[in-house]
């Protein structure tokens, strides 16, 4: 099945920075990326998607860049503020079609004032 | 609007015994899914129904069954909890299950079985 890695576990930056996390997938015929946002508490909620006709997808202060040959995909955020603090989930399709997904770890990001 | 709900928000549960977490939509999605999320190991997928009437296996789906009498409702039942069933479980949903697309998530329930 799906294999996704995700990096870092952890991640602290200061308000206004960058943060970069990577992921990695094991199916080439994967299609679809997903980025969720988990906060303290709460349902992971999606804040990005990237299908595999683009390389690079934005929205505002966050964006998700795709890189098929290497079977990898990372989220961006820029401007980094408190409020992006929560933990980051990427995802895959699970082999065998429909609507299932195999998640990464997650990276704790913390964005410190 | 109230999108996904989960009862109950916690349990402690006694080894052994029968428990059944609710989730209800009113999106009206075809697609329902249930997760359960561990430290370290993100959100696994236990079962998953792509239309009323219909259930399937996730990644972890030993020791949890799944039912789906309608669009709204897909209850995941612990027959005789275990404390390895001791995690917070998320219950989704989507508008399609044929093709991959934005899941929706309830707000969890916080299981601890001792």
């Amino acid at each position: 099945g799906e294999n996704v890695e995700q990096h870092p576990s952890t991640l602290s930056v200061q308000e206004g920075d960058s943060a970069v996390i990577k992921c990695t997938y094991s199916d080439s015929a994967s299609n679809y990326f997903p980025w969720y946002k988990q906060e303290l508490g709460k349902g992971p909620q999606l804040i990005i998607d990237i299908r595999s006709n683009v390389g690079e997808k934005k929205d505002q202060r966050i964006a998700v860049t795709l890189n098929k040959t290497a079977k990898h995909f990372s989220l961006h955020i820029t401007e980094t503020q408190p409020e992006d603090s929560a933990v980051y989930f990427c995802a895959a399709p699970q082999q065998g079609g429909g609507n299932k997904l195999t998640f990464g770890t997650g990276t704790q990001l913390k964005v410190e004032l | 609007i109230a999108g996904i709900t989960q009862a109950p928000t916690s349990q402690i549960l006694a080894a052994g015994r029968r428990m059944t977490l609710r989730c209800t939509q009113d999106m009206r999605h075809n697609a329902m899914y249930w997760y359960r999320q561990d430290l370290g190991l993100g959100l696994r997928l236990i079962h998953y129904s792509n239309t009323a009437g219909t259930t399937g296996k996730g990644e972890v789906p030993d020791g949890y069954s799944v039912s789906r009498a309608n669009t709204d409702d897909f209850p995941l039942t612990l027959a005789s909890a275990v404390p390895s069933q001791t995690s917070v479980y998320f219950c989704a949903s989507s508008v399609l299950a044929g093709t991959v697309d934005e899941q929706f998530f309830g707000p969890g329930t916080r299981l601890t079985v001792l």
